[in-house]
C-alpha cells in the first residue's frame, strides 16, 4: 500500500513534443505528490508538487494532472527540449510531519533535437 | 542558494569494513533524510532524523546502519560492516519544517564495496 507506481519505464519525444509520464498511488493518506527532475550524477531535485486540493499545477512548461478518485497523478512537459532529457520520479508522502517520501520507480526521458 | 554538501563524492571500500558519508545540511533546516540509489532503481528512504533523534526509519536501515549529528552542521551516516548490497548512491537531504516543506537533496555519494 505505499508503493507508488510510475509509467513508463523510459521514453524517447522529439524535441517540440509533450512527454507524459503517469503514476499512481494506493494510500489514500498520501497528501503531497512531488515530481523530481535527477541529471546523471545528480541528486533529484525538486520540479513541481501539488497537493490534492487541486486538479492541476502548472510551473512553466511543466504540469501536474491529478485526480484523486483515481489516486493517479501524471508530469505533462509543454513544448520539451533536449535539455530536459533526465530521469523523473514521482513521489508521494503523507502529512505525519516527517515528510518521508515514496519514490516511484522513474522514467528515463530522452528529447531527441 | 544554499544547498546541502556531501563528501565525498565516491568512496571505495573492502566488504566488511566501516564506512562514514557525510553531509552537512542546509544550515536553517531542521528535518534530516538519508535516502539511497541502487543503480538504476528507485530512490529508497532510509531514515529521518529531527530533534537529535530518528524519527522514522525503513526496514533497510538495519543495525548495521546508525546516524548522527555530531555537532550544529554535520549529519552522517555509519555502515558499520559493509556488504556488497551496500553498493548504491546514497544522498542526503533536509527540509526546513514539517511534511509540507520541500527537501533538498545533496548531490550523493556513490560507495561501492568490493
Amino acid at each position: 500500500q505505499q508503493q507508488v507506481k510510475q509509467s513508463p519505464q523510459s521514453l524517447i519525444v522529439q524535441k517540440g513534443g509533450i512527454p507524459i509520464i503517469n503514476c499512481a498511488y494506493e494510500n489514500t493518506a498520501f497528501d503531497y505528490f512531488p515530481w523530481y527532475q535527477q541529471f546523471p550524477g545528480k541528486g533529484p531535485a525538486l520540479l513541481i508538487a501539488i497537493r490534492p486540493d487541486v486538479s492541476e499545477k502548472k510551473e512553466g512548461r511543466f504540469t501536474i494532472s491529478f485526480n484523486k478518485s483515481a489516486k493517479q497523478f501524471s508530469l505533462h512537459i509543454m513544448d520539451s527540449q533536449p535539455g530536459d532529457s533526465a530521469t523523473y520520479f514521482c513521489a508521494a508522502s503523507k502529512d505525519s510531519g516527517y515528510s518521508t517520501l515514496t519514490f516511484g520507480k522513474g522514467t528515463m526521458l530522452l528529447v531527441s533535437p | 542558494e544554499p544547498e546541502v554538501t556531501q563528501t565525498p563524492s565516491h568512496q571505495v571500500t573492502q566488504m566488511g569494513q566501516e564506512v562514514i558519508l557525510r553531509c552537512v545540511p542546509i544550515s536553517n533546516h531542521l528535518y534530516f533524510y538519508w535516502y539511497r540509489q541502487i543503480l538504476g532503481q528507485k530512490v529508497e528512504f532510509l531514515v529521518s532524523f529531527y530533534n537529535n533523534e530518528i524519527s522514522e526509519k525503513s526496514e533497510i536501515f538495519d543495525d548495521q546502519f546508525s546516524v548522527e549529528r555530531p555537532d550544529g552542521s554535520n549529519f552522517t551516516l555509519k555502515i558499520r560492516s559493509t556488504k556488497l548490497e551496500d553498493s548504491a548512491m546514497y544522498f542526503c537531504a533536509s527540509s526546513p519544517g514539517r511534511a509540507w516543506d520541500t527537501q533538498y537533496f545533496g548531490p550523493g555519494t556513490r560507495l561501492t564495496v568490493l
